[in-house]
């Protein structure tokens, strides 16, 4: 088993480009989520998916959107990138919500 | 006030000494609990799950204290490999985990 895998690993973009981070898990877990680290703020919740066909705001949610295309599948698109939206990505999953969560090895995004 | 607070350190210890970590939390609903390891530009892995009555896991012991709103981790016998990054961790009502900014441990030769 992969656990769970993200695409791609770095990525730099320009101001206004936009790009979709990737997320798979092959664990047959329900939910899965987003979150970006920064240094000194620790991981913060971008959104998640309690389970197929729900997603949620997190507590940063704000010039992202997420879509849960089936199962396996939780993509973080970003329209518009801004150079605060430079951080490490990090896409975890979980069997339900309050249980542990197995995190991919992230995507490191530069915006300029 | 932010749902998890942890001191971030860094606290340098040599090999063979016991460390301990705190952690605090705001939400008294909180659910479960628990300590990550985060080791440098990698992703977290669970060290584990922290419960009402205290648990351990060879050289690793956690307590939560829920009346104080507050979890612990004790290492003892600190090994070189243990030098990592423990972030604490709470999964409150709303579905939502929060993290700490996360305690830095070196351990010295």
């Amino acid at each position: 088993n992969a656990g769970v895998t993200q695409t791609p690993k770095f990525q730099v973009l320009k101001t206004g480009q936009s790009m979709t981070l990737q997320c798979a898990q092959d664990m047959n877990h329900n939910s899965m989520y987003w979150y970006r680290q920064d240094p000194g703020m620790g991981l913060r919740l971008i959104y998640y998916s309690a389970s197929e066909g729900t997603t949620d705001k997190g507590e940063v949610p704000n010039g992202y959107n997420v879509s849960r295309l089936n199962k396996r599948e939780f993509s973080l698109r970003l329209e518009s990138a801004a150079p605060s939206q430079t951080s490490v990505y990090f896409c975890a999953s979980s069997e339900i919500g309050w249980v542990t969560q197995y995190f991919g090895p992230g995507t490191r995004l530069l915006v300029l | 006030r932010k749902e998890v607070e942890q001191d971030p350190g860094p606290f340098n210890v040599p090999e063979g000494a016991t460390v301990a970590f705190n952690c605090t939390y705001s939400n008294s609903a909180s659910q479960s609990f628990f300590w990550y390891r985060q080791d440098c530009r990698k992703e977290p892995k669970l060290l584990m799950s922290v419960y009402s009555s205290g648990n351990e896991d060879g050289r690793f012991t956690a307590q939560l204290n829920r009346a104080s709103q507050y979890i612990s981790l004790l290492i003892r016998d600190s090994k070189l490999s243990d030098s990592a990054t423990y972030l604490c961790v709470v999964f409150n009502t709303g579905n939502q985990f929060y993290f700490g900014t996360g305690t830095s441990l070196t351990v010295i030769p």
